[in-house]
């Protein structure tokens, strides 16, 4: 079986503030994909970031960056500079090879201005 | 971009009707996804199917069944409708099973069972 845990529930940070949201999760596998996704106010889930289980490598996009450690089984999220849009529930999902997705149970974000 | 659309924003119906929710994705992706989300339980996969005709069970199937006869279209069926299946639905798609492709959404289906 495989989970994911979003310990956090509830974020709130003033607007430009750095926010990490963190994301554990728990695998046998040994090839498995992780994401986060940002569900705004409006509903619609939308796909953020990416990472495999053979790529530790950690990367920024823009405002967004990630750390991954597989050591931690840890795929933490981390938002530079906050802005208001940002406020949304961010989700942190797995996927094995067989094409089984399981998510965590979300982190709600509040920016405020 | 993809599209993934679900028949029913909102949706009302009655214990022990059967319950049709249908989704449709237009970028030929191979597989598609039923999950329903509730408050402070996040997202919790139903069913999934990577092929025509092909379908897995999730982590929560009971009282659900799918249907998938052509590739576009995935749809959730509650066979008996119960109050405790009030609830928001969403459909997802992706490219190919093994591989890092992200899922598209739907904007969701909000059920709600009398």
């Amino acid at each position: 079986a495989q989970k994911v845990t979003q310990a956090q529930t509830e974020i709130s940070v003033v607007e430009k503030e750095d926010v990490t949201l963190d994301c554990v999760y728990e695998t046998r596998d040994t090839t498995y994909y992780l994401f986060w996704y940002k569900q705004p106010p409006s509903g619609e889930l939308v796909f953020l970031i990416r990472r495999n289980s053979f790529d530790e490598q950690n990367e920024i996009s823009g405002r967004y960056s990630w750390n991954f450690q597989k050591s931690t089984s840890s795929f933490n999220f981390t938002i530079t500079a906050s802005q208001v849009v940002d406020s949304a529930v961010y989700f942190c999902a797995l996927r094995n090879n067989a094409g089984k997705s399981t998510f965590g149970d979300g982190t709600t974000l509040t920016v405020k201005p | 971009d993809v599209k993934v659309t679900q028949s029913s924003r909102y949706l009302v119906k009655r214990t022990g009707e059967k319950v049709f929710l249908e989704c449709v994705q237009d970028m030929d992706h191979e597989n598609m996804f039923w999950y329903r989300q509730d408050p402070g339980l996040g997202l919790r996969l139903i069913y999934f199917s990577y092929d025509v005709k092909m379908k897995e069970k999730g982590d929560i199937p009971e009282g659900y069944s799918v249907s998938r006869e052509k590739k576009e279209r995935f749809s959730l069926i509650l066979e008996s409708a119960s109050t405790n299946q009030t609830s928001m639905y969403l459909c997802a798609s992706s490219l190919l099973t093994g591989d890092n492709q992200p899922q598209h959404f739907g904007d969701g289906t909000r059920l709600s069972i009398l």
